[in-house]
């Protein structure tokens, strides 16, 4: 039981190219989340999901789109990368969004842009 | 000590001691908060969770306080220890299904 796994750990983008965070999770759960931690800061909500085929925005999701094609997967799309969007990308799920809290988080993908 | 601004608040302990780490909430509608751990290159981790409709829960070593009165929430940490030593965040969850919104977070730091 993995949990919930996110690739790639690091990545250096220059400005304007696109890139896909995965995230994947192996405990069907039905809600999932990417969260976004600047240095110093908290987590801040980009999109969730609360099913396959089911998507919405969160807090900052501008510069960013997501899909839920399935019940595992909850891949993150970065068009045209720009500096602000260096920071460390956290995927989230939960079971049950309403009658539990609990988010289990993946280990963060750390991006740069240049 | 403290610090504001761009920093994240800081609190510094000596191993052994029991220690308290706030947070105000924005929400008067959320119904529930659950302190995380977030240790250096990882992803937050749950450590305890309380239900608007109590004021007080208690974990191993950890109890959470809940005031809606002034919306404030607090993380106690009894016999504080070095692998304690990490940032903690307090998250709110308002009326949308399963979505948190995470406060700035404080750093503990815990001396031998």
């Amino acid at each position: 039981n993995a949990g919930v796994t996110q690739t790639p750990k690091f990545r250096i983008l220059k400005i304007g190219q696109s890139m896909t965070l995965q995230c994947t999770q192996d405990m069907n759960h039905n809600y999932m989340y990417w969260y976004r931690q600047d240095p110093g800061m908290g987590l801040k909500l980009i999109y969730y999901s609360v099913g396959a085929g089911i998507t919405d925005k969160g807090e900052v999701p501008n510069g960013y789109n997501v899909s839920r094609s399935t019940t595992e997967d909850f891949p993150l799309r970065l068009e045209l990368a720009a500096p602000s969007q260096t920071s460390v990308y956290f995927c989230a799920s939960s079971f049950r969004g309403r009658d539990t809290g609990e988010l289990f988080f993946g280990e963060g993908s750390r991006l740069t842009v240049l | 000590g403290e610090s504001v601004g761009l920093h994240l608040p800081t609190l510094s302990v000596q191993e052994g001691d029991n220690s308290i780490i706030n947070c105000a909430y924005s929400n008067s509608a959320s119904d529930y908060f659950i302190w995380y751990k977030q240790e250096s290159g990882k992803g937050p981790q749950f450590i305890i969770d309380i239900r608007s409709n109590m004021d007080k829960r208690q974990g191993q070593r950890v109890t959470v306080l809940l005031n809606k009165t002034v919306k404030h929430l607090s993380l106690q940490i009894a016999a504080t220890q070095p692998g304690d030593s990490a940032v903690y965040f307090c998250a709110e969850r308002g009326t949308s299904y399963g979505k948190l919104t995470f406060g700035q977070g404080t750093i503990l730091t815990v001396h031998p």
